[in-house]
Order: structure tokens, then sequence, then C-alpha cells
């Protein structure tokens, strides 16, 4: 069973929509981070949350932890091209052991 | 621009060959990790190394053999791989265990045949 729980599993959408990817999980994380990966290389970090409630901006990007510090949501608006790739949530929930979701395939169609 | 690399980046080899694949992080991290990625499936840790002691081997099969001279470099020895190995392997650092955020390399992208 799977941890984290990434939805949707692929979006494609136009230049210029706005779009929200979701982490759900049964567990409540310590701290909860995303990535994303571009093609032919390895994720890198966007964000880290720690508070439940805690809402992050990077950009266009907006981040959201749930207040129970199960989930976690992540917003574009207006989405570009560049915003393309597989976002990938993360979480620590009792230990070290930095877990991740399978991801979500996001592609912006210009 | 990324502080961790790997080499080589594509490698391709048949099931007899033995290679290894090499990371170094250049950010002063303690914690290193060794990640495989398959296609539609999440990231998998293969193994674990803080202050270059093994804290990890998540059930990985012998043919993969990790190895951590320090704290900036990391390998994986392959001997006698699968076709079903075939994936991105990422390597990863973090300034010390417990939750810290990971870097990652680029990873390298292997095919057994």
């Amino acid at each position: 069973t799977q941890l984290l729980e990434q939805s949707p599993q692929f979006l494609s959408i136009q230049e210029g929509e706005n779009l929200t990817v979701y982490c759900n999980s049964s567990s409540v994380f310590s701290s909860l981070q995303w990535y994303r990966q571009e093609p032919g290389e390895g994720p890198v970090l966007l964000v880290t949350v720690v508070t439940g409630g805690e809402v992050k901006k990077l950009k266009r990007l907006t981040f959201q932890f749930g207040d129970a510090r199960k989930d976690s949501s992540l917003h574009i608006t207006a989405a570009q091209p560049g915003d393309t790739g597989l976002y990938l949530c993360a979480g620590v929930p009792n230990d070290y052991k930095l877990s991740f979701g399978a991801g979500t395939t996001v592609t912006v169609r210009a | 621009e990324t502080g961790v690399t790997q080499t080589p980046r594509h490698l391709v080899m048949g099931m007899t060959n033995k290679k290894s694949l090499k990371c170094e992080q250049h950010l002063g991290h303690n914690a290193m990790y060794w990640y495989k990625q398959s296609a539609k499936k999440p990231l998998e840790l293969m193994f674990v190394y803080n202050f270059k002691e093994q804290t990890e081997n998540n059930s990985v099969p012998s043919r993969f053999s990790p190895e951590c001279p320090n704290s900036s470099h990391l390998f994986l020895h392959l001997h006698t791989l699968q076709p079903e190995d075939s994936a991105l392997y990422l390597c990863a650092s973090s300034q010390d265990l417990a939750g810290y955020e990971q870097y990652f390399g680029p990873g390298t992208r292997l095919t057994v045949t």
C-alpha cells in the first residue's frame, strides 16, 4: 500500500489555465515536501511545509498543508509550458524515512 | 544547477557485465541515498548512508552492492543484473537524516539487455 496517494495521476491542460494536484494520506506527517522532476533529470525540491494549515507561495505555485498534517495540495495559477513535469510529494511520518508518492504528471500545452 | 553529480548519465549493460555508478555531492551533507525509479512506479529507496555508514538496506538484491568511502562519494556496483533492473537510478543527499530535505542528482538511465 502507498503511504502517500497523489491525484490525479495525469493532468493535461492548456497554457493559462489553473490546476491543482493533491497528496493524501491516513498518516500524520511532521513535514511534507514537494518536488518537480523534468524528463531525464532528478527531482528538484520546490518547498517544505511543516505546520498544519500552512500556506506557502512560490510565484504562481501555492502549497497548502492540511490542518491535520495528513494531506497537501499544490495549485498552479496560469500554468505555462515550463511547468510541465512530474510533481512528487514526499513526507516524513515518524522517522527519517522520506516516503514518496507516485507523482502527478502535468503537461501544459502551448 | 545541482550540487549532486552522477556518472554515467546513461548505461547499457548485458546481464553478465559488471559496472559501477558513481555519485558525488558538493554540499557538505552527511547522508546519501540510492533510489530506483521505474516507469509508473514511485521512487524506491534502496540504500541509506549516514556519515559513510550504511543505515538501511531496503531488501535490495545482492546483485546491487553499495559503497561509501566518504561522506561525499557513493557508488553502486552492479553485477549479473536482470532486464527488470532497467530503470533510472537516482542518488540524493541531505544534511542529516531525520527528514531533512533531499537534493537529487540527475540520475543514471540504466538499460540491461
